[in-house]
């Protein structure tokens, strides 16, 4: 069975320049998560998405951040404009909310993007 | 803001070595979970602790969740150039949806044949 997907895997950009990520999550998930992992801040969650609907989006650091899932198989997280301080390794995740309750189940996260603003 | 220490933040040890990580918190968890992060990849569930005391083992690995549901260590027993990576903690809170999960910053393992 195919695992989350996304892409591109690799994006350098120069600041100013929209960047568009994307993801395909596992089927039959239904929660999808968007990470960014940098050196000094860790993972961090961006936004999750449940049954397609934004559930909480306190991670999105700015406005110029934007995620949508237009349908149970695809969701997109865009900066625009992007800025150097945007560097970083950005992963999709999903996971099913029947696996464990309690949010126990585990997530399944995807290889990353990782996104190099000039 | 709840917050997952992991300790050390780095280590680089021998083939055939003990070692221990730590992941710590001043918060009370429903559950907590680890996750090994190879380079240029995902991270990838390794165990899911429920219980107060609760002591799990994946092969060589040993995971264990304190009492009070605060702590948890993963205890590598005879390490392998294999068990090379980013060790990760994540904790729920109690109450809270899959969206509360926390993640600590990691522990970055290195094991030298």
């Amino acid at each position: 069975d195919a695992g989350v997907i996304q892409s591109p895997r690799h994006e350098v950009t120069e600041m100013g320049q929209e960047v568009t990520l994307r993801c395909k999550p596992i089927s039959g998930h239904d929660y999808l998560f968007w990470y960014r992992q940098t050196m000094m801040r860790g993972l961090e969650l961006l936004i999750y998405f449940n049954n397609n609907v934004p559930i909480d989006d306190s991670g999105m650091p700015e406005d110029r951040f934007s995620a949508k899932m237009p349908n149970a198989s695809f969701s997109t997280l865009k900066i625009q404009p992007s800025e150097p301080r945007d560097s970083a390794v950005y992963f999709c995740a999903s996971t099913s909310g029947s696996s464990g309750g309690a949010g126990t189940g585990e997530l399944f996260f995807g290889e990353g993007s990782r996104l190099t603003v000039l | 803001t709840q917050l997952l220490e992991q300790s050390p933040q780095f280590l680089s040890i021998q083939e055939g070595e003990n070692l221990t990580v730590y992941c710590n918190s001043s918060s009370v968890f429903s559950s907590l979970q680890w996750y090994r992060q190879e380079p240029g990849e995902g991270p990838v569930l390794l165990v899911t602790v429920v219980t107060g005391g609760e002591v799990k083992k994946l092969k060589r690995l040993t995971f264990q969740f304190g009492d009070a549901r605060k702590d948890s260590s993963l205890h590598i027993t005879a390490a392998q150039p294999g068990d090379t990576g980013l060790y990760l903690c994540a904790a729920m809170n109690y109450g809270g949806s899959q969206g509360n999960l926390i993640f600590g910053k990691g522990t970055k393992l290195s094991v030298k044949p």
